[in-house]
């Protein structure tokens, strides 16, 4: 069964920490792997696309990465701006595209 | 549009009562999703439009459930005899093909009393 695993739930930093997050799958082919930002009363915001194991992508203090059976989302000297929960997806080849959905992680960054 | 819009923005009904929830996607945006987000919980698939095909309507949790797309464009979610259970986010989505990352609106954050 196709299944994607977001680690840790919550995680609690000081301004300038910086950590990953965990984003577990398994399915039967990855087509892609999505991450995306979701603030309280907002609908999930688009981060990245990573295809390929050995792909990275940036996007400010965000780094996401991909290997065969997992992405992290490197968070480098995060600011209170940051906090939000991050979302990640799965597409699997020979699937209709849908999206496999994670439960989040939620990062709050304490100034 | 500049987004993907979806109103209202909060309902608030009686159980039992019938509600109509609008998506607005992204001009030009031929997928279409309906997601539904309980508290705490991830998001549970409802429903895909793509372009002028069948929509893939198997997420939809039970018959009071129903969607249509008019013109490719403008999406209504309908709940037919609302119950409790059905209080939830209701979050809409348009990409420009079904490969691609998509854009969410703000979403219609249903209550049923």
């Amino acid at each position: 069964e196709d299944q994607v695993t977001q680690s840790p739930e919550a995680l609690r930093l000081q301004e300038g920490e910086s950590s990953s997050l965990n984003c577990s799958y398994t399915v039967s082919g990855l087509r892609g792997l999505f991450w995306y930002r979701q603030d309280p009363g907002k609908g999930p915001e688009f981060l990245f696309t990573l295809y390929s194991a050995g792909e990275e992508k940036e996007k400010e203090r965000l780094k996401a990465t991909l290997t065969k059976k997992e992405s992290f989302l490197h968070i480098t000297a995060p600011k209170p701006e940051d906090s939000a929960t991050y979302l990640c997806a799965v597409q699997a080849r020979g699937s209709n595209y849908q999206l496999i959905w994670g439960a989040g992680t939620k990062l709050i960054i304490k100034p | 549009g500049a987004g993907v819009s979806q109103s209202p923005s909060n309902k608030v009904t009686e159980k039992g009562k019938d509600v109509e929830l609008r998506c607005d996607p992204i001009s030009g945006h031929t997928a279409l999703y309906w997601y539904r987000q309980s508290l705490g919980q991830g998001l549970e698939f409802l429903i895909y439009f793509q372009g002028n095909s069948a929509p893939d309507k198997s997420g939809l949790p039970s018959d009071r459930f129903s969607a249509e797309r008019t013109g490719g464009s403008v999406s209504t979610l309908t709940i037919q005899r609302t119950q409790q259970e059905d209080s939830a986010v209701y979050l809409c989505a348009s990409s420009p093909d079904r490969a691609s990352g998509y854009t969410f609106g703000s979403g219609t954050r249903l209550t049923v009393v």
